[in-house]
Formats: C-alpha cells, sequence, structure tokens
C-alpha cells in the first residue's frame, strides 16, 4: 500500500515568507507527528496528533508554527514569516498506535521522505 | 539538553569490518528503538528493544538494550557497501496516553568497498 506522501519535496522561500508543508498519512492511522532535521541536530519533535484529541503541541520552537489535521488524515504544517534558521527538513510520520496507558506498548511510525525547506 | 548522545557522529570503513555503535542517556526508557536513514528519505525503523539486557538479532546487525534502559548499542558484522546510512536511536517516552520519541544526533555510516 501507499506509504506516508509529502508535497512540496523542496521548497525555497524568502525571508519573511509564509509556507505551508503537507502531509499525506497511511490511510487508517490514527497518529500523526511533525519533525524537524536540521544539520547536526537529529529529529527534533514538534508536535502530534492522536485521533480527535487535542494535539501535543510542545516541541513547537515559537508561535510562527502551527500544524492542523482535517479529518483526522491529512496535515499541514505552516510556518509563518519565515527565518533562515528554519532551514530544515520537515519529516511527518504516521502510526496506527491509539491511546494507551500501557507502559509497555511499542509503536512503528512510519516517515515520510521530507520536505527540504530552504530560507534565503 | 541532548536526552541521547550517539558515538561516534561519523564513521568510515571498509567492507568486510565490524563495528559498533553506541546511544547512551541517563534517562530510563520504556523502550527503545534504531533506525536507518538513507539521503532523501525518511527514517526506517530497523528495531524495538523493550526488557533492559533484551539483545535483538537483524542478520548481520545485533542490537544491546542496556540493563538499566538506558543505553544501547549497535553491533554491525562484516559491514558491506549497502550499509552506508544514517543510524537513529530513539527513545520511547510514554507520557499519561502520549507516545513520543526523542532522537539521538545520528551516526553516519559509510562502508567503502
Amino acid at each position: 500500500g501507499a506509504g506516508v506522501s509529502q508535497s512540496p519535496s523542496n521548497k525555497v522561500t524568502e525571508k519573511g515568507k509564509d509556507v505551508e508543508l503537507r502531509c499525506d498519512p497511511i490511510s487508517g492511522h490514527t497518529a500523526l507527528y511533525w519533525y524537524r532535521q536540521s544539520l547536526g541536530q537529529g529529529l527534533e519533535f514538534l508536535i502530534y496528533f492522536q485521533g480527535n484529541s487535542a494535539p501535543d503541541k510542545s516541541g513547537l520552537p515559537s508561535d510562527r508554527f502551527s500544524a492542523e489535521r482535517t479529518g483526522g488524515s491529512v496535515s499541514t504544517l505552516t510556518i509563518q514569516r519565515t527565518q533562515q534558521e528554519d532551514s530544515a527538513v520537515y519529516l511527518c510520520a504516521s502510526s496506527s498506535r491509539r491511546r494507551s496507558r500501557n507502559l509497555s506498548s511499542t509503536d512503528t511510525q512510519y516517515f515520510g521522505p521530507g520536505t527540504r525547506l530552504t530560507v534565503l | 539538553t541532548q536526552l541521547l548522545e550517539q558515538s561516534p557522529q561519523f564513521l568510515s570503513i571498509q567492507e568486510g569490518e565490524n563495528l559498533t555503535v553506541y546511544c547512551n542517556s541517563s534517562s530510563v526508557f520504556s523502550s527503545l528503538q534504531w533506525y536507518r536513514q538513507e539521503p532523501g528519505e525518511g527514517p526506517v525503523l530497523l528495531v524495538t528493544v523493550v526488557t533492559g539486557g533484551e539483545v535483538k538479532k537483524l542478520k548481520r546487525l545485533t542490537f544491546q538494550f542496556g540493563d538499566a534502559r538506558k543505553d544501547s548499542s549497535l553491533h554491525i558484522t562484516a559491514a558491506q557497501p549497502g550499509d552506508t546510512g544514517l543510524y537513529l536511536c530513539a527513545g520511547v517516552i510514554l507520557s499519561g496516553s502520549n507516545y513520543k520519541l526523542t532522537f539521538g544526533k545520528g551516526t553516519l555510516l559509510t562502508v567503502n568497498p
């Protein structure tokens, strides 16, 4: 079946402009995650959606970053007034995980190919 | 503060050599995952280790979870050029019913033919 897809694959923008990044998760997956991967910094958690619950926004670096997930499927990450330090690869992942308090439960996140954002 | 420290950051070896990558933390994790990422692609899960002291083998790859569930290692035997890639460890953090991964910075492995 189809994996996680992201668009665009590359985005070049000018400082101060707004950008929208799209993620199409695997059909039926209830959980969706956004990460940022910068050179030398590894993957940084941004935001997590789980079903119809309120998202976990604890990783968003500033109020210029926001994300939404419509209809429990497609998600859009928006960065307003982009800065050069926002340049990175933005990765989306989805999983079939459901909310559980089972501390021994594990989960497989399936990642998309990412969107490479360059802010000039 | 980086919760997970990976070492080495870069590793370049010849085909046929053995290598070990380390992932260390002062935090205890519910479980720990290892991913491999190739250029232009997202990370792909290789293995999840859950129990302290657990050892898992995936062909020439051996993964070990420390007894205290704070550290892990990945050992590759007789490395091949196809093993080239960025290896990432990720600790699983369960907070209430939320599930999050915290990643190390990765080890970039190059296996030369």
